[in-house]
């Protein structure tokens, strides 16, 4: 089955610097999403490119897709401290669930 | 409107008993999903359901796990004979038919701590 995989596992920046996340998949997908988790709670949906999206904006949140490497990029700008979560990537595919890879924990640093 | 509401949210149990995690989905949603996490690691997907039929169970253990979405009250996630190794936080999503929106909705989830 496809699964998103995120690199690097662990992230840890100073508030104001940039966070970059990565998501690599194995199979054709309809569309990425980006999902955040605070400790102890439920994923919250951050953002989704559809499969002929190359890259979406939201707030401080910029999503890149390349479909002929199967990857993805999530950038968040000007970090801070109350961004400091885990981060996931899930992917659907026609007739597919969802499918979330391991997670980034990003810490920002106050 | 009431978002994806999990209960209870801990759940002690001790090895050999039985454990009833519940979950209403969001108004209007006719799918519902159930992950598993433990700790440090990603969610693991185990069954997606839709009103009185189960999708897909792939991801569910082929012994003493069941679920169900009956046509009137919330998702059960039924764990039969509980072992310390069924210990994680179990998340429930709902999102709405196919078509009309992709992205899950999540619940608060329930932790299950086996003794």
């Amino acid at each position: 089955s496809q699964q998103g995989e995120e690199d690097p596992q662990a992230l840890s920046i100073q508030e104001g610097e940039n966070a970059t996340m990565n998501c690599s998949y194995k199979t054709s997908i309809n569309n990425l999403q980006w999902y955040r988790q605070n400790s102890g709670r439920g994923l919250v949906h951050l953002i989704l490119i559809r499969s002929n999206e190359r890259e979406k904006h939201s707030g401080r949140l910029r999503v890149t897709l390349d479909t002929s490497k199967k990857s993805s990029s999530l950038l968040i700008t000007a970090s801070r401290a109350a961004d400091t979560a885990s981060y996931f990537c899930a992917t659907t595919g026609y007739g597919q669930n969802f499918v979330f890879g391991p997670g980034t924990r990003l810490s920002v640093l106050p | 409107n009431a978002g994806v509401m999990q209960n209870p949210r801990h759940l002690v149990r001790r090895r050999g008993q039985e454990a009833r995690l519940r979950c209403s989905p969001m108004k209007g949603h006719s799918h519902v999903y159930w992950y598993r996490q433990l700790p440090e690691e990603g969610l693991k997907f185990m069954v997606y359901l839709q009103k009185e039929n189960i999708i897909d169970e792939s991801g569910m253990p082929k012994e003493r796990f069941s679920a169900e979405f009956p046509k009137e009250g919330p998702s059960i996630l039924r764990i039969q004979q509980v072992v310390r190794g069924d210990s994680a936080a179990y998340f429930c999503a709902s999102s709405p038919p196919p078509g009309s929106g992709e992205k899950l909705f999540f619940g608060s989830g329930t932790q299950l701590s086996v003794l």
